[in-house]
């Protein structure tokens, strides 16, 4: 299977500042990559999906982009809000639709 | 929107005994869902696929005989832990694919389970 890699220490980072969040994975490209949000002892909540045959996606104050080549995703968070802190977790779809292979999850601390 | 309904949000057990999760998808209809566990600090690890009407499909190193998964309906997949050890103790998430409406193809999870063994 994919190892899914994202940054394990937590990104803190002032309000209205941008956030980077990296996933790396290191074999097959999957036909699409997801992010989550999850807040602590709640399930994940969908984001955004990005397909291999996209660079970028965007939804409000997030960014999405895809480099098939570098088997990376990165994932913003522009005019960051403390109401955006939590993890952000990357999903890679697997053999079949809705079965995901999920990263560790990078905890993001937006302070006022 | 499509939401997917865990319930219950909580549950203690005694070791040997076994407890009963339920995950529903309240307006829109699923012939598969996925049940997933995730530790403190640690990634959702998949455990199954729950198809409606065959059987469940385990991943590798998940005993199907402990983690017993029925798809009763369109609308019901329910994940049974038995004879519970404390080493079960997790958070079990399920999630269920809703194809259309107009965000796309999206995959709701459900709120989670936290199960501690004790």
């Amino acid at each position: 299977s994919q190892k899914i890699e994202q940054n394990s220490e937590a990104l803190n980072i002032q309000e209205g500042k941008t956030a980077t969040l990296t996933c790396n994975y290191t074999n097959y490209s999957p036909a699409y990559l997801q992010w989550y949000r999850q807040d602590p002892g709640r399930g994940p909540v969908f984001l955004l999906l990005i397909r291999e045959n996209e660079k970028e996606k965007r939804k409000e104050r997030l960014k999405v982009t895809f480099d098939t080549t570098l088997k990376q995703s990165l994932f913003h968070i522009t005019a960051s809000q403390p109401a955006d802190s939590a993890t952000y977790l990357c999903a890679l779809a697997t053999d079949s639709w809705g079965k995901l292979q999920f990263g560790a999850g990078t905890q993001v601390v937006v302070t006022p | 929107g499509a939401v997917v309904s865990q319930h219950p949000s909580w549950v203690i057990c005694k070791s040997g005994t076994s407890v009963k999760i339920e995950c529903r998808s309240l307006d829109f209809q699923a012939t598969t869902m996925f049940w997933y566990r995730q530790f403190p600090k640690q990634s959702l690890m998949l455990m199954a696929t729950s198809n409606e009407g065959s059987k469940a499909t385990y991943e590798q190193g998940v005993e199907k005989d402990k983690f017993l998964i029925n798809h009763a309906s369109l609308t019901l997949s329910t994940l049974t832990v038995t004879s519970a050890h404390p080493e079960d103790s997790s958070f079990y998430i399920c999630s269920a694919p809703f194809a259309g409406g107009t965000s796309g193809n999206t995959i709701y999870f459900g709120e989670g389970s936290w199960l501690t063994v004790v």
